[in-house]
């Protein structure tokens, strides 16, 4: 079956240090691949998505790219803000065999926490 | 336009209570999800609906029942409440089902079973 895995957290930067959180995925079909975002006492929103191979996905300066050949859709940012500081998911949506999708497979997500 | 709402905020549960988590959306969306958060893991789908009248199970729906008596409400039933329920559950919706379709979710309700 689909499954995503992802950095292991947590993970501590200080202001304006460069981020990278890995995403790696297995699905049987041609998925679309999302990076949700949880702040503190939230609930998921979307950070970004990419829906074919070689599409980048970008918002509010985080980008990702969809690279087929080694399933991978790792989050980056170049400068990180005390306001990044939250949970990350990975995130799949595949198409089984009916033809249309009812559910996301999550990572298991990554606690960034980032200081002055 | 408040999106995704679910009540209450957070609950305690005794063993064997029951209670219902609320959720509702004002998007118009037709597809409607509960997942669950427990510590340090990924959601899990527990029920799904695509419109009102129609639900499905996910991956982990033991324990749980769902109803859809209009777009948009969708509540979670807890019958016999366990500790292995403890979990952060959370209501989402979307447009549709393609791939690639955003889901909206909610705040989250947090329940502690004791």
């Amino acid at each position: 079956g689909d499954s995503v895995t992802q950095m292991e957290g947590p993970v501590t930067l200080s202001e304006e240090a460069f981020l990278t959180i890995n995403c790696t995925y297995t699905a049987t079909g041609y998925p679309s691949l999302f990076w949700y975002v949880q702040y503190p006492g939230e609930g998921l929103q979307l950070l970004l998505k990419a829906t074919k191979a070689d599409d980048k996905g970008s918002n509010k300066g985080f980008e990702a790219t969809y690279r087929k050949e080694t399933t991978s859709f790792h989050l980056e940012k170049g400068s990180v803000q005390v306001s990044d500081s939250a949970v990350y998911f990975c995130a799949l949506s595949d198409v089984p065999s009916g033809g249309s999708n009812y559910k996301l497979t999550f990572g298991k997500g990554t606690l960034l926490t980032v200081n002055p | 336009n408040a999106g995704v709402t679910q009540t209450p905020k957070f609950r305690i549960l005794k063993i064997g209570q029951s209670m219902t988590l609320q959720c509702t959306q004002d998007m118009n969306h037709n597809y409607m999800y509960w997942y669950r958060q427990d510590p340090g893991m990924g959601l899990k789908l527990i029920y799904y609906s695509v419109g009102a009248g129609i639900t499905d199970k996910g991956e982990v729906p033991n324990g749980y029942n769902v109803s859809r008596s209009t777009t948009e409400d969708f509540p979670l039933r807890l019958e016999l409440a366990a500790p292995s329920q403890t979990s952060v559950y959370f209501c989402a919706s979307s447009y549709s089902a393609l791939v690639g379709e955003t889901q909206y979710f909610g705040p989250g309700t947090r329940l502690l079973v004791l």
